[in-house]
């Protein structure tokens, strides 16, 4: 079965601190997609990153880096040099390669103390 | 602001009411996706339309329905509700097929009382 693991339900940081948040998850398929999602207070949720299971490149935007390791079925997402402004609840998701199906980890709630 | 619309933002209606969510998808955006997020059962994915058909089923319950009309607009209908039902539902778009970064709504908040 598909599921999404996010084992840390909370983290609090002091800000510039680097914080990595874990995602492991199950599947039987041999392709398929990977997401990071962030919700703010505000309450929308905002697409951070896709990656698919042929690239295991890790990847780095501005702060943030996504390691994924096929090996381990995980999809860790890292932060560096936090700030308030990450505060947030992250979700990680796998989808089927087709683009049906979503499977969302129940989150992990980002505290940023200044 | 991710393109995608949601209407009303706040919905209070007392048990054993029906509602209609609507959503409108960014222009471009074929699939249309339906979640419910509450507290103790995080996001749920419910359903996923694709150009006016149905993709793809999850945790939703046989009181809910869903559509996409050819205007690829959607409309979750939520019937004979129950308090458990309070929840934000999330309306996502995406181009279709492996282009499926999904661009959420601002939701809607439920409230049954």
């Amino acid at each position: 079965a598909q599921k999404v693991t996010q084992a840390q339900t909370e983290i609090s940081v002091v800000e510039k601190e680097d914080v990595t948040l874990d995602c492991v998850y199950e599947t039987r398929d041999t392709t398929y997609y990977l997401f990071w999602y962030k919700q703010p207070p505000s309450g929308e949720l905002v697409f951070l990153i896709r990656r698919n299971s042929f690239d295991e490149q890790n990847e780095i935007s501005g702060r943030y880096s996504w390691n994924f390791q096929k090996s381990t079925s995980s999809f860790n997402f890292t932060i560096t040099a936090s700030q308030v402004v990450d505060s947030a609840v992250y979700f990680c998701a796998l989808s089927e390669y087709t683009g049906n199906q979503f499977y969302f980890g129940t989150g992990t709630s980002l505290t940023v103390i200044p | 602001d991710s393109g995608v619309t949601q209407t009303p933002k706040h919905l209070i209606t007392a048990t054993g009411q029906r509602v209609t969510l609507r959503c409108s998808p960014r222009s471009g955006d074929l699939s249309v996706y339906w979640y419910q997020q509450s507290l103790d059962q995080g996001l749920q994915f419910l359903i996923q339309y694709y150009n006016g058909e149905e993709r793809a089923k999850g945790n939703i319950l046989e009181r809910f329905s869903a559509q996409q009309f050819p205007d690829l607009h959607s409309e979750l209908n939520l019937s004979s509700l129950e308090l458990g039902d309070s929840a934000l539902y999330f309306c996502a778009s995406s181009v279709g097929g492996e282009k499926n970064e999904q661009f959420f709504g601002p939701g809607t908040r439920l409230t049954v009382l």
